[in-house]
């Protein structure tokens, strides 16, 4: 079956360490996302790419970085300058060009600084 | 810059019909979408709407109004279940990406 796997489930960082967030999915679709969700709020998006070897900065992408290298994989770097990184990360895909058939997110991970 | 507005809780009874509102402020407006989304789960893409008008899939119908920035979620037949956060999602183009609101907690009750 086709999806979005992402992974760790959970996650802990130490303060001032790097750490990847691993998005992988075989749905075949050139558009990929990443958003952050924070208690009691929406979907914030951190970067975004439409096509393999291109990434765009979303509304959030302050300490974050990304790369596209693969179709089916986006990962996600959450770099010691990122100030306040506990949050729950969520990967998403969708068909370029188009809204009416949505994104489809991975089951996220929740990373926690300790 | 964009903006979408929705309460932040709504409460109903089994076998209830239920509203979710959203309006919206956008520089640009291609489509509004809307999302499930349980306790600490992936959100899962319930319908979208492009043009005026209803849209309906089973229990769940969705609206949308342009000229006034204005949709709604419409669940029907509550059940325990659809005890959710609900998203709507505006987007400016087909080929931009989705602007999210803070969400509605639903709570469905016996």
């Amino acid at each position: 079956d086709g999806g979005i796997t992402q992974s760790p489930k959970y996650l802990f960082r130490k303060e001032g360490q790097n750490v990847t967030l691993s998005c992988e999915q075989n749905l075949n679709h050139d558009a990929m996302y990443w958003y952050r969700q924070d208690p009691g709020q929406g979907l914030r998006l951190i970067y975004y790419s439409q096509i393999v070897n291109d990434f765009q900065k979303g509304d959030i992408a302050e300490g974050y970085s990304v790369s596209r290298e693969k179709k089916e994989s986006f990962p996600l770097t959450v770099t010691s300058a990122q100030k306040n990184p506990t949050a729950f990360y969520l990967c998403a895909s969708s068909i370029y060009g188009t809204d009416n058939y949505g994104y489809t997110f991975g089951s996220g991970t929740r990373l926690t600084v300790v | 810059g964009q903006s979408l507005e929705q309460p932040s809780e709504v409460t109903a009874v089994e076998g209830a019909i239920v509203q979710i509102n959203c309006t919206y402020q956008t520089s640009g407006f291609y489509g509004l979408s809307w999302y499930q989304q349980h306790d600490g789960g992936a959100p899962t893409f319930l319908s979208y709407n492009g043009l005026d008008g209803l849209e309906e899939t089973g229990r769940f119908s969705s609206f949308l109004s342009r000229s006034d920035s204005y949709g709604y979620l419409l669940l029907q037949e509550l059940q325990m279940k659809d005890s959710a956060s609900y998203f709507c999602a505006v987007s400016n183009s087909g080929y931009s990406t989705l602007t999210f609101g803070k969400g509605t907690m639903l709570l469905v009750s016996p």
